[in-house]
């Protein structure tokens, strides 16, 4: 099983300040395509869950570009380089590379 | 625009059976392999099981294997998630999800599960 470990868990953030969540495999998710299948996903209270990075570093359309993903092999991060009280909510990286994928426990960010 | 309808939210009462659905539009649905997640009460993200609509290949995760079906109708391009005991701790949300990598989301189908 591939293993997800996110941190931390709680983050509170001050409005306009950056923030940066770490995503831990327990397994290279190097797929043998080449390609790495990192996602990074945000989830607002009440919502469903929205994919915002894809392939680590990619942003998905509409997705302002204060959130950027990096890492390679088995560490990322997603950061946000300046906090907007719409950034609220869950963040959850998610492995694509072996099925089935698996989520990272999440990281709540908050608005201190 | 791509997107995925899901069916209304749901009370059942345990060992009732159960078909939720998830109607795509906006894309070739046999393109792309579709799948549910579940979300339990406060709870994170669980892949449950992946078709593609193209030949009915599906794939389960071991944690849900056996314990529900996943199926689909390429006339009508809708994906299904079908329960046929339910047990209380199926109480959850259930989100259908575009290709392993979840492009795109449905909005929740609330199942729950009570006497």
């Amino acid at each position: 099983d591939f293993v997800m470990t996110q941190s931390p868990l709680s983050l509170p953030v001050t409005l306009g300040q950056p923030a940066s969540i770490s995503c831990r495999s327990s397994h290279s998710l190097l797929h043998s395509d080449g390609d790495t299948y990192l996602n990074w996903f945000h989830q607002r209270p009440g919502q469903s869950p929205r994919r915002l990075i894809y392939k680590v570093s990619k942003r998905d359309s509409g997705v302002p570009d204060r959130f950027s993903g990096s890492g390679s092999g088995t560490d990322f991060t997603l950061k946000i380089s300046r906090v907007e009280a719409e950034d609220v909510g869950v963040y959850y990286c998610m492995q694509g590379a072996h099925w089935p994928g698996t989520f990272g426990q999440g990281t709540k960010l908050e608005i201190k | 625009e791509v997107q995925l309808v899901q069916s209304g939210a749901e009370v059942k009462k345990p060992g009732e059976s159960l078909r939720i659905s998830c109607k795509a539009s906006g894309y070739s649905f046999t393109t792309f392999w579709i799948g549910w997640v579940r979300q339990m009460p406060g709870k994170g993200l669980e892949w449950m099981g992946i078709i593609n609509p193209g030949d009915s290949d599906t794939k389960y995760s071991p944690s849900f294997q056996g314990q529900v079906t996943i199926s689909a109708d390429r006339s009508i391009n809708t994906a299904y998630l079908q329960w046929s005991s339910l047990k209380a701790s199926d109480t959850a949300m259930y989100y259908c999800a575009r290709h392993v990598h979840a492009d795109y989301w449905g909005q929740g189908t609330l199942v729950t599960v009570s006497s």
